[in-house]
């Protein structure tokens, strides 16, 4: 079973509405997660972490973490064609383990 | 310039050349890693080395090799490149705290392509 899954989209969204995106993962005893921005042909940079069970928010972006069912979702609020990118979820151990991310259109 | 510099952006090579694809990093991070990315697939892990004399295979380390020269610097080789290591390539630095484990800062991408 592949560590990290990733709702694989692609997801489009009006400008303005709520953008969706959903992450499990198969270690149990993983303690904390991390979402990733990927704009097109550049690098991933890190938009948010959480650690503990419940929401996380930071300006229009809110993480929620389930450990119980091994989740975790990022939310974007009042989507913005900026938030036009690939969004991969990502899960520490030894390493890091990405899922294959997800594309999101903002459309204007 | 960049905290992490990868060299070269762009190289377009044949089978069975070999190909250096070089990292240096300004952020005085021991760690370093390399990753490839293809479409669908997401970032896959080849290599990462913990410090200077720590060097580690990833989940897909057949067909290529690294070199740790100095804290600074980490070199991913293809020993002899075929058609399917067509990807892009990131090199990627992390310290060695808690919450850093997850926070990788990433160069800007090689872009390799084996004819």
């Amino acid at each position: 079973q592949k560590e990290v899954e990733q709702n694989s989209g692609p997801l489009s969204v009006p400008e303005g509405a709520i953008a969706s995106l959903n992450c499990t993962y198969s270690d149990r005893g993983s303690q904390s997660f991390f979402w990733y921005r990927q704009y097109s042909g550049k690098s991933p940079e890190l938009i948010m972490f959480i650690y503990s069970n419940g929401d996380k928010e930071d300006g229009r972006f809110t993480a929620q973490l389930n450990k119980a069912s091994q989740y975790v979702s990022l939310l974007i609020r009042d989507s913005q064609p900026s938030d036009s990118a690939t969004y991969l979820c990502a899960v520490p151990d030894y390493k890091l383990s990405f899922g294959a991310g997800t594309t999101v259109t903002v459309r204007a | 310039d960049a905290d992490v510099t990868q060299t070269p952006r762009n190289r377009i090579t044949k089978t069975g050349k070999r190909i250096m694809l070089e990292c240096s990093q300004t952020k005085g991070h021991d760690r370093m890693y390399w990753y490839r990315q293809d479409p669908g697939l997401g970032l896959r892990l080849i290599y990462y080395s913990f410090d200077v004399k720590d060097i580690n295979k990833g989940e897909i380390s057949d067909g290529y090799s690294v070199s740790r020269q100095a804290q600074a610097k980490f070199s991913l080789s293809l020993e002899s490149a075929i058609p399917n290591q067509t990807a892009l390539y990131f090199c990627a630095t992390s310290d060695n705290s808690g919450r850093a484990t997850g926070e990788l800062f990433f160069g800007e991408g090689s872009r390799l392509t084996v004819l």
